[in-house]
């Protein structure tokens, strides 16, 4: 079966300091890999998708950057955190399959707080 | 592109009272929804999902999910609410893009 693990769960930054977030999947080749933020009582927000290693689309500009080293690995990354990166960050999964019908299968998530 | 909305920032119902969330989705051709439910601090968990066939969905925990075409809607109901659904949901479809959530439902539920 498949498992998708993120680390750290919790994380305190003071402003300026720089970011790396990490998102791994078990269980399955090529997947789909994603990036959302959720901010208090805003929904989901997608940062960034990727449907390849080395492949990466931008939905909201930023300063924050997503790679893609290895095809079950997905690192979100800052190089100077502001206040407002502060939140719930969420990796998600999908088989990627053409045509649709990618159900997203999420990680637990890393609470960010940046002081 | 899609898009998703729940009119339903927060619903409160009674333990064993029915429930039903609102989702509206735009879409131009037929879409694939879903419905994700996500505990306070905790990743999302698929509820249920369309993509095509019979248009009430049973999924997990007893919610069941209708789609209605006519009135681009994907609402999620319960018949009977239990204290642990107390959460947030929300309602997702994908399109010609990666999957488009709404801003959610926050669902509370009391004695």
């Amino acid at each position: 079966s498949q498992t998708i693990h993120q680390w750290p769960a919790t994380l305190v930054q003071p402003v300026g300091s720089p970011l790396s977030l990490e998102c791994t999947v078990e269980g399955t080749s090529n997947p789909n890999l994603y990036w959302y933020r959720q901010a208090a009582g805003r929904g989901l927000q997608l940062l960034f998708y990727s449907v390849g290693i080395g492949q990466i689309s931008s939905e909201v500009p930023q300063n924050l950057s997503a790679s893609r080293p290895q095809d079950r690995q997905f690192i979100l990354s800052s190089k100077k955190l502001l206040l407002s990166d502060s939140g719930f960050y969420l990796c998600a999964w999908s088989p990627g399959l053409a045509g649709g019908q990618n159900e997203q299968f999420f990680g637990p998530g890393t609470r960010l707080t940046v002081l | 592109a899609q898009s998703v909305t729940q009119p339903d920032i927060h619903i409160t119902v009674s333990e064993g009272a029915s429930l039903e969330l609102r989702c509206n989705y735009s879409y131009g051709a037929t879409p694939y929804l879903f419905w994700y439910v996500q505990s306070p601090g905790q990743g999302l968990q698929l509820l249920l999902k369309y993509f095509s066939g019979d248009t009430l969905v049973q999924g997990i925990k007893g919610f069941e999910a209708e789609f209605k075409r006519s009135q681009s809607s994907f609402n999620l109901r319960k018949p009977s609410v239990h204290w642990s659904d107390a959460a947030e949901y929300f309602c997702a479809v994908e399109g010609n893009t990666p999957l488009v959530f709404g801003k959610g439902t926050r669902l509370s539920v009391i004695a």
